[in-house]
């Protein structure tokens, strides 16, 4: 079974400043996706960047990059300039490659990251 | 493309009660989910469909829940006698068929169950 873990439940970064949140998963799957998913107080959940493990290029997203270390089973999300409407809850997410059953996304417990004026 | 679309948004029930939430995946979206959230939680599978298959069922998902999706394109969730525990955010999402993992999720359905 695929579990996820935020070990950060939160965190908090000045306006403009640098963040970095943490995940960590265990699977014994070697092809797979992994997300970070960003639920506002609205609870619309968001997709924020997403990366294929096959790729071992990082992901990014305008101001949102990951740094996916698959030996370790890392994958953390580093927000820069960070803004007010980045306040959220931000979820790790993971889904196994595949069309068959077995193949949905699994969640860590979320971090809530609150952008400070 | 107008999005995952859940009904209603919110529902308050009696215990003892049954309750059903309906879901419209995006259009051409052949793989539907079902997630259920409690507030600073993550979102906790129950169930997904591939068209009208039910491919997984969760063990979270106990007897008195039951999903359907008899034409492989909206799902209903159903919870029969309601219980205080099951007072959560019922979340929706879909996917494209292949190669394109990720999913997409609707506003969910918050359920309070007095």
């Amino acid at each position: 079974a695929q579990t996820v873990t935020q070990s950060q439940p939160e965190m908090s970064v000045q306006e403009a400043e640098t963040v970095t949140l943490s995940c960590t998963y265990d699977t014994s799957e070697s092809n797979y996706y992994l997300f970070w998913y960003k639920q506002p107080p609205s609870r619309q959940m968001i997709l924020v960047i997403r990366q294929e493990a096959y790729k071992q290029q990082n992901a990014t997203e305008n101001r949102f990059s990951v740094n996916f270390q698959k030996a370790a089973k890392s994958f953390s999300l580093k927000i820069s300039d960070s803004q007010l409407g980045d306040t959220a809850m931000y979820f790790c997410a993971f889904m196994k490659h595949g069309r068959g059953d077995n193949n949905d996304m699994r969640f860590g417990a979320g971090t809530r990251l609150t952008v400070k004026p | 493309d107008t999005g995952v679309s859940q009904d209603p948004r919110h529902k308050i029930t009696k215990r003892g009660q049954n309750v059903t939430f309906r879901c419209d995946p995006i259009s051409e979206h052949n793989r539907l989910y079902w997630y259920r959230q409690t507030l600073g939680q993550g979102p906790e599978f129950l169930t997904y469909f591939q068209n009208e298959a039910q491919l997984e069922k969760s063990r979270l998902l106990s007897d008195r829940f039951s999903a359907e999706r008899p034409k492989g394109s909206f799902s209903t969730l159903e919870i029969q006698r309601t219980e205080q525990g099951d007072s959560a955010m019922y979340l929706c999402a879909s996917s494209p068929r292949t190669g394109v993992e990720k999913l997409f999720f609707g506003s969910g359905t918050q359920l309070s169950v007095l």
